[in-house]
């Protein structure tokens, strides 16, 4: 049972660099979501999907896009890379949106030059 | 105040000692709490939930004190194993702002 994968695990952009993650889950769960985490700041809520065809923002939503491809797969762009995306993004995925257990991917360590 | 409060630590504790570590956070209306564990370079991972009544797995127990507006979590006969850092998790609470807000984590050290 996979739950949550993510792809890549590593990554290194150099500025102004456009890079996809992409993030597939295969628990049929409804809502999915992306977060980056910086040292001391615990985890921020850039975007999520609460039911598949839906997007809306989180909290750090600036510099980054998303797509809900299908129930499975969601992805998350970066047009113009910039040294303050330099984190650990993870993707996540509930059953339903907003107050249920949220399962995670490995992450994605992804430096910007 | 950030919603959700989390001593950093770390927690230094030998082996076999009980810590117990605090979380309090700001929306009366949260419903959901959780405590999730990360350890160093991984993915967060569910520990356990919180309920009003409180629970126990193990060596873990976790209470709710909503009158306080915090929870808590408990590990008794600590291992080296439970090194790692504790992330509070609260939904958000209200109408239209149901999501999951994490705490920045305490960190545990368990030495021999």
């Amino acid at each position: 049972n996979a739950g949550v994968t993510q792809t890549p695990k590593f990554q290194v952009l150099k500025t102004g660099q456009s890079m996809t993650l992409q993030c597939a889950q295969d628990m049929n769960h409804n809502s999915m979501y992306w977060y980056r985490q910086d040292p001391g700041m615990g985890l921020r809520l850039i975007y999520y999907s609460a039911s598949e065809g839906t997007t809306d923002k989180g909290e750090v939503p600036n510099g980054y896009n998303v797509s809900r491809l299908n129930k499975r797969e969601f992805s998350l762009r970066l047009e113009s890379a910039a040294p303050s995306q330099t984190s650990v993004y993870f993707c996540a995925s509930s059953e339903i949106w907003g107050r249920d257990i949220q399962y995670f991917g490995a992450g994605t360590r992804l430096s910007v030059l | 105040r950030k919603e959700v409060e989390q001593d950093p630590g770390p927690f230094n504790v030998p082996e076999g000692a009980t810590v117990a570590f605090n979380c309090t956070y700001s929306n009366s209306a949260s419903q959901s709490f959780f405590w999730y564990r990360q350890d160093c370079r991984k993915e967060p991972k569910l520990l356990m939930s919180v309920y009003s009544s409180g629970n126990e797995d193990g060596r873990f127990t976790a209470q709710l004190n909503r009158a306080s507006q915090y929870i808590s979590l408990l590990i008794r006969d600590s291992k080296l194993s439970d090194s790692a850092t504790y992330l509070c998790v609260v939904n958000s609470g209200g109408d239209s702002s149901y999501k999951l807000i994490f705490g920045s984590g305490t960190r545990l050290l368990v030495r021999p």
